[in-house]
């Protein structure tokens, strides 16, 4: 399996339950991200890790948690989300979080929050 | 801070036209500038990727330019097809926010057979 995967594709959940999103890239990058996109608002950076430290958190509320256990895999653990957390997520790698080359994402997770 | 406007937000064209969707940024201290498409309730694919000194780039039916000076790129794609139907995102990785990805709000392409 090539490139980044994201599981699971759509996620409904009420707001006291907890949740895990997965990406996994198989792409031998070393930074990797998880973006936002809300209906009719641009894609919106809430973490960047490189080589499994968190070098970015874009003021994102506590009730989103990420980890990153190995350069391959990253979570984003959600606990009591908002109805206004509704959107797709979007996770992505690279080969370093720096300026030089592509992010490649992955298909996301539809995150429905009633 | 940084901020990136596409225009138009929605575009209808019949097949076979040439089109043009633009981007615009504020602060011209970016290290590239990034096309992207995105297919309803998919991820992103990497159109073009034009660094801060070059002019263009193209790939196929796409061509993509950048005039950083001007805070301005514009995507052309020539001889539109059905398939070409998607949201079209312009993003630049921003100088002056530690290399982070400014992403525009996309214009969505609507191309009639």
């Amino acid at each position: 399996e090539t490139g980044v995967t994201q599981t699971p594709r759509h996620l409904v959940m009420g707001m006291t339950n907890k949740k895990s999103l997965k990406c996994e890239q198989h792409l031998g990058h070393n930074a990797m991200y998880w973006y936002k996109q809300s209906a009719k608002k641009p894609l919106e950076l809430m973490f960047v890790y490189s080589l499994e430290e968190r070098v970015e958190n874009n003021s994102v509320p506590s009730r989103f948690s990420p980890e990153c256990p190995n350069s391959s895999h990253l979570f984003l653990h959600l606990h009591t989300l908002q109805p206004e957390d509704s959107a797709l997520y979007l996770c992505a790698s690279s080969q370093d979080p720096g300026a030089g080359g592509t992010q490649y994402f992955g298909p996301g997770t539809r995150l429905t929050v009633l | 801070k940084q901020e990136v406007t596409q225009i138009p937000a929605a575009l209808s064209v019949p097949e076979g036209e040439n089109l043009v969707l633009n981007c615009s940024f504020t602060d011209s201290a970016i290290y590239n500038l990034q096309w992207f498409r995105q297919d309803p309730g998919k991820g992103l694919t990497s159109l073009l990727l034009i660094q801060s000194s070059q002019r263009e780039q193209t790939s196929g039916r796409l061509n993509a330019s950048l005039d950083k000076s001007s805070g301005r790129s514009t995507l052309y794609i020539a001889a539109s097809q059905p398939g070409d139907s998607a949201t079209y995102l312009c993003a630049v990785r921003s100088g002056n926010q530690g290399g982070k990805l400014i992403f525009g709000q996309g214009t969505e392409l609507s191309v009639k057979p």
